[in-house]
């Protein structure tokens, strides 16, 4: 059972470069979440997602989008890279209804140059 | 977005001691969490408390949700070295969104 799982765990990237982030879990969750983590300001929430096919717009969505085709994948796409968007990007699920806790995953470290 | 304040932002305590933690919102919750996360990976959920009031405890951590729905606290007794990590509170006061604290550091010095 691996729970959450975040593809890649490392990237480099260029700005005005483009990427996905891949979020897979295999716990039969129906909410998923992307958040960001940076120094000293603990984690935000991008985008986030109430079952397949749906998503909606977190506390700091820009720059992002996501997509939710298969209930147990959520993906993470950056259209054109920014500096600003140099993070560690952490996938959470949850079993459903808004009181459920969340599980992560290890994180992906982005680094945008 | 909602502004979480969890203090102290890092402790340095000896092995044995008793830890204390917390975290205040600015504005009502209805559920509150408490992390643990550790170098290199994603936070682990410690303790969850849904009841204004409401003491939970997890082996030596213990947790409560504040009577006036806006704090929390986070005990630890008799610290560990593996206890060493970032402690971070999360709050959800309605909707689908859990806002999270900047993170208490823990150092336990052996």
């Amino acid at each position: 059972n691996a729970g959450v799982t975040q593809t890649p765990k490392f990237r480099v990237l260029k700005t005005g470069q483009s990427m996905t982030l891949l979020c897979a879990q295999d716990m039969n969750h129906e909410y998923m979440y992307w958040y960001r983590q940076d120094p000293g300001m603990g984690l935000r929430l991008i985008h986030y997602s109430v079952g397949e096919g749906t998503t909606a717009k977190g506390e700091v969505p820009d720059g992002y989008n996501v997509s939710r085709l298969k209930k147990q994948n959520f993906l993470l796409g950056l259209e054109s890279a920014a500096p600003s968007q140099t993070s560690v990007y952490f996938c959470a699920s949850s079993y459903g209804g808004t009181n459920q806790p969340q599980h992560f995953g290890d994180g992906t470290r982005l680094s945008i140059l | 977005g909602q502004q979480l304040n969890q203090s102290p932002q890092s402790m340095f305590i000896q092995e044995g001691e008793d830890v204390s933690m917390n975290c205040t919102s600015s504005s009502i919750f209805n559920t509150w969490l408490w992390y643990k996360q550790d170098p290199g990976e994603g936070p682990v959920l410690l303790i969850a408390l849904y009841k204004a009031g409401e003491l939970t405890s997890n082996g030596r951590l213990t947790a409560q949700f504040g009577i006036t729905r806006k704090d929390s606290f986070l005990n630890i007794s008799a610290s560990i070295p593996s206890d060493v990590g970032i402690y971070f509170c999360a709050g959800r006061s309605g909707g689908n969104q859990f806002y999270f604290g900047t993170g208490t550091s823990l150092t336990v010095i052996p």
